[in-house]
């Protein structure tokens, strides 16, 4: 059975970088079938996606947080990270790592919709 | 972006009532499109992908339509388990979510 774990400090302050990293078990992050990403929900609030990468180290980012986001890859440990930079209050929230389908459009494939996830890790962000 | 509105943003049903939720897209999104449930202090369970493609697991009483711009995601009759909140996802080019719809008891 495939299983997502995330791990990373719960406490970050202000203007910091927040990094987490997202331990896949039960399965090989480099399957051809599949991306991995991140999505958060802030407290009491909807869902929003992040980004994703492809174990080649194709990402995708949502425009909002393009310029402070960073997903990357570690194939040997079957792990995959996230950092965000210059954080604020407003990035205080749940984060969850997944697993994505893959969607074929337009001549590309994308990520599509999320079969796996983790538990989710509190981030919370504060002086 | 692409915005998903979902409509609407709370609903109290009883054991037994058919409930449909709606989402709209701000563009056509083909049927790129899937739902989730959510219960409180949980991750998401994936329902239904490429808008009416039940994921396997899912009860049949779940149901999804749609195509372009609206969506919907029906519970043909509501059971205790099913009270919990609902997304619907785009994953046209860059992914976004609903902001929820509330399912309550009545």
């Amino acid at each position: 059975q495939l299983r997502l774990q995330e791990s990373g400090p719960g406490l970050v302050k202000p203007s910091e970088t927040l990094s987490l990293t997202c331990t896949v078990s039960g399965g090989s992050i480099t399957s051809s079938s599949y991306y991995w990403g991140w999505i958060r929900q802030p407290p009491e609030k909807g869902l929003e996606w992040i980004g994703s990468i492809y174990y080649s180290g194709t990402t995708h980012y949502t425009p909002s947080l393009e310029s402070r986001v960073t997903i990357s890859v570690d194939t040997s440990k079957n792990q995959f990270s996230l950092r965000l930079s210059s954080v604020t209050a407003a990035d205080t929230a749940v984060y969850y790592c997944a697993r994505f389908l893959m969607s074929y459009g337009s001549g590309s494939y994308s990520p599509a919709q999320v079969d796996y996830w983790g538990q989710g890790t509190l981030v919370t962000v504060s002086s | 972006d692409i915005r998903m509105t979902q409509s609407p943003s709370t609903l109290s049903a009883s054991v037994g009532d058919r409930v449909t939720i709606t989402c709209r897209a701000s563009q056509s999104i083909s049927s790129w499109l899937a739902w989730y449930q959510q219960k409180p202090g949980k991750a998401p369970k994936l329902l239904i992908y490429k808008a009416s493609i039940l994921e396997s697991g899912v009860p049949s009483r779940f149901s999804g339509s749609g195509s372009g711009t609206e969506f919907t995601l029906t519970i043909s009759s509501l059971q205790p388990d099913d009270f919990a909140t609902y997304y619907c996802q785009q994953y046209s080019g860059y992914s976004t979510f609903g902001q929820g719809t509330k399912v309550e008891i009545k």
